[in-house]
């Protein structure tokens, strides 16, 4: 079975600017979670999404938005880039189920300079 | 969620065996105990997971007392490429649980 997969893998972009991001998750699973990496701060939970509706929500500004497609894909879009926000976004998948647990893709490295 | 505290560092030798405890004092009955493995710039990977007593799997070892309170991994025979480092989470995983609260982790260095 094929695992998470996140497009792009890197990518630059500059102050103000916008940018989106692509997670397909593992066939059959609908709970799609996204997370950002940043060396000061971690790992850090953005939102959730299952079955096209969002479920649950980390502390992070509007600028940071997502949605989920009926195919369960989703993506997550940054609006105004700033400095801070240069991380790694990690997408997870998983089957909702009692103790199933997330499997997570290989990120997007996103540079904002 | 349970919040988790785990060594911040360990370092071992290549072909020792590694444990790594893992406090979980505040462990909800539905929770489990799953433990993810990551080298730099990439995402997580899953390692092991468990609900109690001992789970084995190819590459390592899950052991959870009666009380659930803690948790070790247990890793076979280190190699250099072991070096990573080791996130333990405790959540239910379901019903709107896969909100993920990840720790600084254990940061594992492997010598040759």
């Amino acid at each position: 079975k094929a695992g998470v997969t996140q497009t792009p893998r890197y990518l630059i972009k500059t102050r103000g600017q916008q940018v989106t991001l692509s997670c397909s998750p593992i066939s059959g699973h609908r709970s799609v979670s996204w997370y950002q990496q940043t060396p000061g701060q971690g790992l850090q939970f953005l939102f959730e999404y299952f079955s096209e509706t969002q479920r649950n929500k980390g502390n992070f500004p509007g600028r940071f938005s997502g949605r989920q497609f009926s195919n369960s894909r989703s993506e997550m879009n940054v609006s105004t880039l700033e400095l801070g926000d240069s991380a790694l976004y990690l997408c997870a998948s998983s089957s909702d189920s009692a103790g199933e647990t997330q499997y997570f893709g290989p990120g997007t490295r996103l540079l904002v300079l | 969620l349970a919040k988790t505290t785990q060594p911040v560092s360990m370092d071992s030798y290549e072909g020792q065996e590694v444990n790594i405890t893992c406090s979980h004092n505040n462990i909800a009955t539905n929770d489990y105990i799953t433990w993810y493995q990551q080298f730099p710039s990439q995402g997580p990977r899953f390692i092991i997971q468990g609900y109690k007593t001992k789970v084995t799997n190819e590459v390592a070892s899950l052991f959870i007392p009666a009380d659930r309170k803690s948790s070790t991994l247990s890793l076979p025979r280190v190699s250099l490429s072991d070096t990573a480092v080791y996130y333990c989470l405790v959540a239910p995983f379901s019903g709107g649980y896969n909100k993920l609260i990840f720790g600084a982790g254990t940061r594992l260095a492997v010598h040759p």
